[in-house]
This record gives C-alpha cells, sequence and structure tokens, in this order.
C-alpha cells in the first residue's frame, strides 16, 4: 500500500531564518506531488506542484521554493522565512483514477514564525 | 469570482438532522469534484467524490453534482457528533490541479 510522509511535524522558526519541509512517498512510482499551505481558520492554497523528477510548477509568487530531487520525494524550502509564512504545510500525492487526480495527505508541518 | 467557493459556516445540526454543504465553482471545464473531511489539527482526508452530474451516495453521505449550474453539494444524513469537523470542496482545474475551497466548519450538537 502507499503511505507518505512528512517531516517534521511541528517547527518554530525565527524571522529570516532558512526552511526546509521534506516529503516522501512509498508504495507508487512517478506520483504527481503537491505542496499546500493553509493559513489557520483558511481554506488549501495550492504552492507547488510536480508531474514528475524536476519539473516543478509555482502556483503563487513568495519566497518559497520546491524541489523534486528523486521521483518521490518532494522538498519544500525557503531561504529566509516571513511572518507570513507561518501556518500549516500539506504534502500530497496523486495518481489517475477513473481520469481524475484523487489526492491523499501527509499528516502536515505545522510551521511558526517569530 | 474565486475559483471554488463555500460558505464558511459555522453549520449548527442537531444530532439525527441532514446537514447540507454547498459549493459552487468557476470552471466549465472541470470534470472531476472531491469533498475531504478535515478534523481540527489534522490532515484532510477524502469522503467523496463525483464525476457525472446526478447524485452518488455512499453510507451516510450523498453527493450531488449539476455541472450545468457549476454546483456541488454533500449531504450528511443521520448526522453525529463524530461528523463535527470542516468539508473542503475540492476540483480539478486543467493540468491536473486541485482547487480547494476555504471550508465550510460544520457543528453536530448531541
Amino acid at each position: 500500500s502507499q503511505t507518505i510522509h512528512q517531516w517534521p511535524a511541528t517547527l518554530v522558526q525565527p524571522v529570516g531564518s532558512p526552511l526546509s519541509l521534506e516529503c516522501t512517498v512509498e508504495g507508487t512510482s512517478n506520483p504527481n506531488l503537491y505542496w499546500y499551505r493553509q493559513a489557520a481558520g483558511r481554506g488549501l492554497q495550492l504552492l507547488f506542484y510536480s508531474v514528475g523528477i524536476g519539473q516543478i510548477s509555482s502556483e503563487v509568487p513568495q519566497n518559497l521554493s520546491a524541489s523534486r530531487p528523486q521521483d518521490r520525494q518532494f522538498i519544500l524550502s525557503s531561504k529566509k522565512l516571513l511572518l507570513s509564512d507561518s501556518g500549516f504545510y500539506l504534502c500530497a500525492w496523486s495518481v489517475l483514477s477513473s481520469g481524475a487526480n484523487v489526492l491523499t495527505f501527509g499528516a502536515g508541518s505545522r510551521l511558526t514564525v517569530l | 469570482q474565486k475559483e471554488v467557493e463555500q460558505n464558511s459556516g459555522p453549520l449548527s445540526v442537531p444530532e439525527g438532522a441532514i446537514a447540507s454543504l454547498n459549493c459552487t465553482y468557476s470552471d466549465r471545464g472541470s470534470q472531476s469534484f472531491f469533498w475531504y473531511r478535515q478534523y481540527s489539527g489534522k490532515s484532510p482526508e477524502l469522503i467523496m467524490s463525483i464525476y457525472s452530474n446526478g447524485d452518488k451516495e455512499d453510507g451516510r453521505f450523498t453527493a450531488q453534482l449539476n455541472k450545468a449550474s457549476q454546483y456541488v453539494s454533500l449531504l450528511i444524513r443521520d448526522s453525529q457528533p463524530s461528523d463535527s469537523a470542516t468539508y473542503l470542496c475540492a476540483v480539478n482545474y486543467q493540468g491536473g490541479k486541485l482547487i480547494f475551497g476555504q471550508g465550510t466548519e460544520l457543528s453536530v450538537k448531541p
């Protein structure tokens, strides 16, 4: 069966510090991978998605970046965090099912920037 | 117009009642629609998917789709306190992107 791992689960970082969140998927090959952010009390905002190694699409201008160094690994990074980067970051993977992308989420990483 | 819109709620219903959650979307070309449930502090989990006009039933849940009106809904029959959560509507857009609404908070009172 497929599983998705995300870490760290929680982190508190000062403004201006770097960030690295990691996500790996097991039990499937060539998945679509996604990073979403959820601010407190808000919906999910799509940040990045990837359909293959080295193929990253960015949805919103921001100081975050994403990389996919391996087929089942997706990394979210920042060189200098802003207060507005606080939120719940969710990695997800999908495969086509009945012609649709059905997403499964990891447990999430809760980031607080102080 | 937002890509996917939901009433933020909170929607409060008594235990045993029917909860009705609504969602509209802007892209007429969308073909796939989903409802996710998110408990506080947790990640979303898929509860229903629907691809064709009409109703789709799964246990106490019924998803309804009307592509002409660009409208998706979720009905929860015999609501239980354990159904209290935020319900997220999601729509597949071009290129495989899944766009979410802001979610509707549901509270089921015993």
